[in-house]
């Protein structure tokens, strides 16, 4: 299985802002996922992050507002631009271990924008 | 894309009784069906998952069903313990190469004691 570490694990940000969120594997995966969850909701796939070339983006979800960056094998993060409240959930990172099936997921980030 | 619908929202059962929820899916492409618990505040962990070339798979007190025909597959919990009380999501695989998953609505679990 694959560890993920995701960072920060919550933040209150203004209105407005950006954060970037981090999310580190300790193995090299081939796919890299990114996650919103809002409270009480389901997991909603925001787009893959793909090594090396541009993120693949989910229909309601575009690069200006979510931007992704994949580096390298280890590695990704999800940047929320201009945030307004709407966009206060739980952003997980997730990963696919050997055989690209298996799904292994980060502790998330809790963002609440005020 | 792939559309997964998962039933009951929430399911509450006696401790020792059976759970039983149920997901359909609409890709007949899609070959992977995972099972995630999610317990308050944490992240989603993998509990159980079945290809589809499989009809039935068994992990102690958990089973998955796999009907490919009729597009849907099931979780089966027997002899169900407080400690099962969570919130239980299915997915499927989108069936192309990019292995993302898409995941139903989720089931609150609640096991009383």
């Amino acid at each position: 299985s694959a560890v993920i570490s995701q960072k920060p694990s919550r933040d209150i940000c203004q209105r407005g802002t950006s954060l970037t969120i981090q999310c580190q594997v300790d193995s090299q995966v081939t796919m890299m996922f990114w996650y919103r969850q809002q409270p009480g909701q389901s997991l909603t796939l925001i787009a893959t992050a793909n090594q090396g070339s541009e993120a693949t983006y989910e229909s309601g979800f575009v690069i200006d507002k979510f931007p992704i960056s994949r580096p390298n094998l280890t590695f990704s993060t999800l940047t929320v631009s201009n945030m307004s409240p709407e966009d206060s959930s739980i952003y997980l990172c997730s990963a696919n271990g050997q055989g690209n099936t298996e799904a292994f997921f980060g502790q998330g980030t809790r963002l609440t924008v005020v | 894309g792939e559309n997964v619908e998962q039933h009951p929202s929430t399911l509450s059962v006696q401790e020792g009784d059976s759970a039983v929820i149920k997901c359909t899916y609409s890709d007949s492409a899609s070959n992977y069906f995972p099972w995630y618990k999610q317990e308050l505040g944490k992240r989603p962990q993998l509990i159980i998952d079945i290809r589809s070339n499989v009809g039935e798979k068994k992990d102690q007190r958990i089973a998955v069903t796999l009907n490919k025909t009729a597009k849907h597959f099931s979780l089966h919990i027997t002899e169900t313990q407080p400690e099962d009380s969570a919130v239980y999501f299915c997915a499927a695989s989108s069936g192309d190469s990019s292995y993302k998953l898409i995941f139903g609505s989720g089931t609150r679990l609640l096991v009383r004691p």
